[in-house]
């Protein structure tokens, strides 16, 4: 059993489409993230969810929006993608104050 | 704002020999560190963590890191390398006054192991 899975794990697409990645975990933890890292391998966390509230949203631009339906799914949608959109996109989650995160193997998005 | 370097992006190691990978941090308050592996076309895995109890952490893989304050670093190493340690490595800082999931990480550095 996966225990973070998100899906797809593959994603190319045209500038100026509207897209989605979905991430679960199977853990019972608390709280989900969203990382993305860029193609010189760079990590930055982007949003996190603790019981489905929103706790830490970074300087992303706003075509970015997570969604939290329950504890154990974290969505994440893009709109009118750009070039520099383009990386891996990782989901993880992790019991809060814990520090330890569990990271799902990522979602390969290209905008063409 | 806290934040991590480490030095050197790519690290060619002898199977059998020392990894020492160096990680240096800034940080206006006490920070809590881990250090990260990636393997190829994976997610990260947790390889160990320093949250100001002993300074020396053991991890798992035979991995250990030095917390020490005054030299503001948190190298990891490991005595003897295998060719299953071949990925990427990444330390990261959090800060105690932040939710602990905010990491800052660092560049990462690829580890490559030669027979």
């Amino acid at each position: 059993d996966t225990a973070v899975s998100q899906t797809p794990k593959y994603l190319v697409t045209q500038m100026g489409n509207d897209k989605s990645i979905k991430c679960e975990q199977n853990l019972g933890h608390d709280t989900m993230y969203w990382y993305k890292q860029d193609s010189k391998k760079f990590l930055k966390i982007m949003f996190s969810y603790n019981n489905k509230e929103l706790i830490i949203n970074e300087t992303v631009p706003n075509r970015f929006s997570p969604k939290s339906p329950d504890k154990a799914h974290l969505n994440l949608h893009i709109n009118s993608l750009e070039l520099g959109d383009s990386a891996v996109y990782f989901c993880a989650s992790s019991q809060y104050h814990t520090g330890e995160l569990f990271f799902g193997e990522g979602s390969r998005l290209t905008v063409l | 704002a806290q934040s991590v370097t480490q030095l050197g992006s790519h690290v060619s190691v002898s199977e059998g020999a020392l990894v020492l990978l160096r990680c240096n941090y800034s940080s206006p308050v006490p920070p809590y560190l881990f250090w990260y592996v990636q393997y190829p076309n994976q997610g990260l895995q947790l390889l160990l963590k320093y949250t100001s109890a002993a300074t020396l952490v053991k991890g798992i893989n035979g991995f250990e890191a030095e917390f020490k304050k005054s030299e503001t670093s948190f190298h990891l190493t490991k005595p003897s390398a295998h060719m299953s340690d071949a990925a990427e490595y990444f330390c990261a800082v959090s800060l105690k006054t932040d939710s602990w999931g905010k990491l800052q990480f660092g560049a990462g550095t690829q580890v490559v192991v030669t027979p």
